[in-house]
């Protein structure tokens, strides 16, 4: 069973910061908070990851909380190409995933 | 740097065949893992080979079986094929797991279509 629980959808509009969250309240102390996303059955494609602090690369931005029991993955200026099903992993147990379309 | 690379892109078997699916992990990654996705599903965990060895798998029954060679490539072999075994299988490899953190890589998956 996945350890964590996300919304099965969300939209954003082209342009705007999408921010998808999650819940990972039984996460262990050294765990990480992974993020992937899954473009129409292509592989799963990895974003980003924390154990602790905020994260930032090219792609997003992962801000955890204090407690460590949520986390939020932002993407800054969505375009149409992260139309994709993103996943909140924690020991690599997949959950569902949230669908996040953006829209013109 | 190659990525992980799974064969073959496709494959077609009736029920009751066997199906051999082959992955090379990345350079230097000792790690590989499989997964079934069901059309439409989440990604389910079948297995996880380091350096050879069999570390855990998943809720799958024991016709869902692998391997894991020298050179950290490896085969997963479904026996007896059923049609509920119609999925993609995607591989992943990445650093051994004790490392920190053990981020998974993955390959573009075999579609496998039980006939």
């Amino acid at each position: 069973d996945a350890k964590t629980t996300q919304p099965p959808s969300m939209d954003c509009a082209e342009g705007r910061a999408a921010n998808l969250p999650c819940n990972h309240s039984t996460i262990s102390g050294n765990e990480y908070v992974y993020w992937y996303r899954q473009i129409h059955s292509q592989g799963p494609q990895y974003i980003i990851h924390g154990l602790k602090n905020n994260e930032t690369n090219e792609m997003a931005s992962l801000i955890i909380t204090e407690d460590r029991k949520s986390s939020t993955l932002i993407l800054p200026h969505a375009t149409l190409r992260d139309t994709a099903v993103y996943y909140c992993i924690v020991d690599m147990r997949f959950g569902a995933g949230t669908r996040l379309t953006v829209k013109p | 740097e190659a990525g992980v690379t799974q064969s073959p892109t496709h494959l077609i078997k009736t029920r009751g065949q066997q199906a051999t699916l082959r992955c090379s992990p990345i350079s230097g990654h000792t790690s590989v893992y499989w997964y079934q996705q069901a059309l439409g599903l989440g990604l389910q965990f079948l297995l996880w080979y380091d350096e050879g060895e069999e570390r855990n798998r998943g809720n799958f029954p024991p016709r869902f079986s692998g391997r894991q060679f020298p050179n950290y490539s490896s085969e997963l072999n479904v026996n007896a094929l059923e049609l509920e075994d119609s999925a993609l299988y995607l591989c992943a490899s990445s650093l051994p797991r004790d490392s920190r953190p053990d981020t998974q890589y993955f390959g573009p998956g075999t579609r496998l279509t039980v006939l």
